[in-house]
């Protein structure tokens, strides 16, 4: 089975620096999808962004970005310009490329709690 | 779109008793998910549907748990008899296709005295 691992309980920043979170998985699979999910104070769990594993390149989403390292199976997330509204928890998630045989669903890390100092 | 709904958002009552959750997908969805998470365990999921279909309820935690999908639009997580053990929070989640990430609805607290 697919173990995610996120090192960091908690993280701070100041606003408007940046800040990057940590997430390690460890798989035998060559082709899966990797999520980094945020969960503020609401408790709505929030897609914040995905990458495909067969793709080199980093997926960003406005001052979200990832750097995988597929060899090194890691998958850290990177906020630029910290903001106050940035305050969550922050899951890293995996998913199998294959269905059945218990691979359906995400397989999240025990999270990151950020917070922001302003 | 509404998003998932879930009801209720808070629930608290005592051990023993019957506590039903319920979830709407998200229109067009065709695979639901029953998700618990508490401090200690983080992220579980209990079980899985495609097409109203349970496929898999191996993180179902006993016989205690029962979950059904009746039609398209709606879900229900049942627990009986509830135990302390059981207080979390319980996220309903659906999407069209998994490699794009699933939809949260807004979680149940649940709370057993």
């Amino acid at each position: 089975a697919q173990t995610v691992t996120q090192s960091q309980p908690e993280m701070s920043v100041q606003e408007a620096e940046t800040v990057t979170l940590s997430c390690t998985y460890d798989t035998s699979e060559s082709d899966y999808y990797l999520f980094w999910y945020k969960q503020p104070p609401s408790r709505q769990m929030i897609l914040v962004i995905r990458q495909e594993a067969y793709k080199q390149q980093n997926a960003t989403e406005n001052r979200f970005s990832v750097n995988f390292q597929k060899a090194a199976k890691s998958f850290s997330l990177k906020i630029s310009d910290s903001q106050l509204g940035d305050a969550a928890m922050y899951f890293c998630a995996y998913r199998s490329m294959y269905s059945g045989g218990g691979a359906d669903g995400l397989t999240f890390g025990k999270g990151t709690h950020l917070i922001i100092q302003p | 779109d509404a998003g998932v709904i879930q009801s209720p958002r808070h629930e608290v009552t005592e051990m023993g008793q019957e506590v039903t959750l319920r979830c709407k997908p998200i229109s067009g969805h065709n695979s639901l998910f029953w998700y618990r998470q508490t401090m200690m365990r983080g992220l579980e999921l209990l079980i899985y549907f495609n097409n109203n279909v349970p496929i898999d309820d191996s993180g179902m935690p006993e016989d205690r748990f029962s979950a059904k999908m009746p039609n398209a639009s709606f879900s229900t997580l049942k627990i009986q008899p509830s135990e302390p053990r059981d207080s979390a929070v319980y996220f309903c989640a659906s999407t069209l296709d998994q490699v794009w990430g699933l939809y949260f609805g807004p979680g149940t607290r649940l709370t057993v005295t």
